[in-house]
């Protein structure tokens, strides 16, 4: 009940394409849904994130979309770029309950192609 | 405002011996978490501590280990090193609510 479930593992994108992965969790406890994405050789980089209250979140090319009855979300990158060729993570955290325990899903390697 | 710092960034051991890593947090922030980063396993919750309190650990054998100071400076510590201990460490601050984590650059550790 703890894991959150992430696909695809991997994708491959044509730049100015679109980019979605998606993320499923069954901890209905979870209050708090980041994404990271991780360079080669970084640390994860918290890019946006939402909590189960709104159904999408947008900040840039990047939007979350949020579906609180099928407990999945996703990461949608616009017009992608090879710059954005890094591995995201979607993650959950029960922030209600101060553990710091976030969960993180598989993690999806993404390629932009020029 | 400084990121969050992680030292050393690499480290070569053997088996058997014992490890410390470091990790200074945003300035301000009094939340850090540590994770284990593996190819296999991915990004798991080692523990997490606030105010010099672990708050919560995750599911770890007892030689990993850590501890916060009163500057909010960070320490885990894992003890008779295995070859499965290879991995990067990855350090997490954030202000007193634990939901907005941010992480350091990690320290790659390597055990032969």
């Amino acid at each position: 009940q703890q894991q959150v479930k992430q696909s695809p593992q991997s994708l491959i994108v044509q730049k100015g394409g679109i980019s979605i992965i998606n993320c499923a969790y069954e901890n209905t406890a979870f209050d708090y849904f980041p994404w990271y994405q991780q360079f080669p050789g970084k640390g994860p980089a918290l890019l946006i994130a939402i909590r189960p209250d709104v159904s999408e979140k947008k900040e840039g090319r990047f939007t979350i979309s949020f579906n609180k009855s099928a407990k999945q979300f996703s990461l949608h990158i616009m017009d992608s770029q090879p710059g954005d060729s890094a591995t995201y993570f979607c993650a959950a955290i029960r922030g209600s309950s101060n553990t710091g325990k976030l969960i993180f899903g598989q993690g999806t390697t993404l390629q932009v192609k020029p | 405002k400084a990121g969050v710092t992680q030292t050393p960034r690499y480290l070569i051991k053997t088996r058997g011996q014992q490890v410390t890593l470091s990790c200074s947090p945003i300035s301000g922030h009094r939340s850090v978490s540590w994770y284990q980063q593996t190819p296999g396993q991915g990004l798991q919750f080692l523990f997490e501590y606030f105010s010099e309190t672990q708050r919560n650990k995750g599911n770890f054998p007892g030689r990993f280990s850590g501890r916060q100071f009163s500057n909010s400076r960070s320490e885990m510590n894992v003890s008779t090193l295995e070859l499965g201990d290879s991995a990067l460490y990855l350090c997490a601050s954030s202000l007193s609510s634990p939901n907005e984590q941010f992480f350091g650059p990690g320290t790659r550790l390597t055990v032969l």
